[in-house]
């Protein structure tokens, strides 16, 4: 059964920063590209970022691009997502998800993340 | 990036089928065969619905069903049941090699 366990999330000041982590289990971590999703309370869905399968791949959204940073660990079956300059509209819960081919099959039950002072 | 467009909400009566749109541009929905398809219950994660346009994934309901036309895409519910009623958002890969996705969707059973 595939598992995606998010954790890191919690109450931060605008500027400040916050490391998220996801581990997974169940599949072969290292063949997949993973991904962050976020979404708001009370709106939708935003795509945050993704990385391939040996990091040589990695894309951002607008809103996020210069202040986060994606990154995994292989061996250890863990994803991160380095969030720095962190703003009010930042608030979101935060959902680690694993790609097959274009689509997110699998999802972890999500962080949330608070940004504010 | 910006969010595909989906109607804010659509309700139908049991046993009715219902059809969500999601219109996009030739970035995204028009220019690949990769939209998909979630359902999102109330304080839960999301769920694959359909991949790929059109395919269910194991485990789907066979009443559930997707399509696409140019730049919009759609998915039918039907035989609407009570257990249908939750948000859905609609997603597609771009041509920045990234992923979108849609505004999102609230389906009521009346």
């Amino acid at each position: 059964e595939v598992q995606l366990v998010e954790s890191g999330g919690g109450l931060v000041k605008p500027g400040g920063s916050l490391r998220l982590s996801c581990t997974a289990s169940g599949f072969i971590f290292r063949s997949y590209t993973l991904s962050w999703v976020r979404q708001a309370p009370g709106k939708g869905l935003e795509w945050v970022s993704s990385i391939s399968s040996s990091s040589e791949y990695i894309y951002y959204g607008d809103s996020v691009k210069g202040r986060f940073t994606i990154s995994r660990d292989n061996a250890k079956n863990s994803l991160y997502l380095q969030m720095n300059s962190l703003r009010a509209e930042d608030t979101a819960v935060y959902y680690c998800a694993r790609r097959s081919t274009y689509n997110y099959r699998d999802w972890g039950q999500g962080t949330l993340v608070t940004v504010s002072s | 990036q910006s969010a595909l467009t989906q109607p804010a909400s659509v309700s139908g009566s049991p046993g009715q089928s219902i059809t969500i749109s999601c219109t996009g541009t030739s970035s995204d929905v028009g220019g690949y065969d990769y939209v998909s398809w979630y359902q999102q219950h109330p304080g839960k994660a999301p769920k694959l619905m359909i991949s790929d346009v059109s395919n269910r994934p194991s485990g789907v309901s066979d009443r559930f069903s997707g399509s696409k036309s140019g730049n919009t895409a759609s998915l039918t519910i039907s035989g609407l049941q009570a257990e249908d009623e939750a948000d859905y958002y609609c997603s597609s890969y771009t041509s920045s090699s990234t992923h979108v996705f849609g505004t999102g969707t609230k389906v009521t059973v009346l």
